[in-house]
């Protein structure tokens, strides 16, 4: 079965340290990848996507996230966190005949100050 | 582009109670998509069409909740005798023709006192 599979529910680190949030994802081929970030009581929004080519991907607000076919994996990095990137990282995915996007359970980030 | 809107963001209803969730996708899109989302069990899909047409409704608890796209500028869910472990945010996106990203409203949260 298809799914999305994120390991760590919560990740918290300092202002300014390195960040990675794990994603891995089971599909037959590869699937269109996506992390969506969800601020307190909002909507998810769109960080990055990938669909093909370059497998290291940039997205908004300095978030960048590298595809790795072999270890089917989307994990997504930020070189220097900020106090406002507190929030719930969900990555998904799509396969490519259909439009539906299963998502993962999401990992909440909390930048401690 | 008011992205996708979702009214009301907020609904209290008496257990047994009926309650209908709107949906009004962005303009031009072709796939509009139902999630709710709960601390429990994370971000689940429900229900998705395609042109109006229900395509996948896989997610949809088989009993009470019936989901509708009666025109191309909305989408409605409705849960019929409502129960307390209905209580969730319900997410609505919506996505242009083929394998692109969704974009997410703001969700309805039910509340089922």
């Amino acid at each position: 079965a298809q799914s999305v599979t994120q390991p760590d529910a919560r990740v918290t680190v300092s202002e300014g340290a390195s960040l990675q949030l794990r994603c891995k994802y089971s599909y037959s081929g590869t699937p269109y990848l996506f992390w969506y970030v969800q601020y307190q009581r909002q909507g998810l929004q769109l960080l990055l996507k990938y669909y093909s080519g370059d497998p290291v991907v940039q997205g908004v607000n300095g978030f960048e996230a590298e595809f790795s076919k072999s270890d089917s994996s989307f994990h997504l990095r930020k070189a220097s966190v900020h106090w406002s990137d507190s929030a719930v990282y969900f990555c998904a995915a799509r396969s490519s005949n259909t439009d539906k996007v299963v998502f993962g359970t999401g990992t909440r980030l909390q930048v401690s100050p | 582009n008011a992205g996708v809107i979702q009214t009301p963001r907020h609904k209290v209803t008496g257990k047994g109670q009926e309650a209908t969730l709107w949906c009004e996708p962005i303009s031009g899109h072709s796939a509009v998509f139902w999630y709710r989302q709960t601390i429990v069990q994370g971000l689940e899909f429900l229900t998705y069409f395609r042109n109006q047409a229900p395509i996948d409704d896989s997610g949809m608890p088989k009993e009470r909740f019936s989901a509708q796209m009666p025109n191309q500028s909305h989408s409605t869910l409705k849960i019929q005798s409502t129960q307390p472990q209905d209580s969730a945010v319900y997410l609505c996106a919506s996505s242009l023709q083929g394998y692109t990203e969704v974009f997410f409203g703001k969700g309805t949260r039910l509340t089922v006192v």
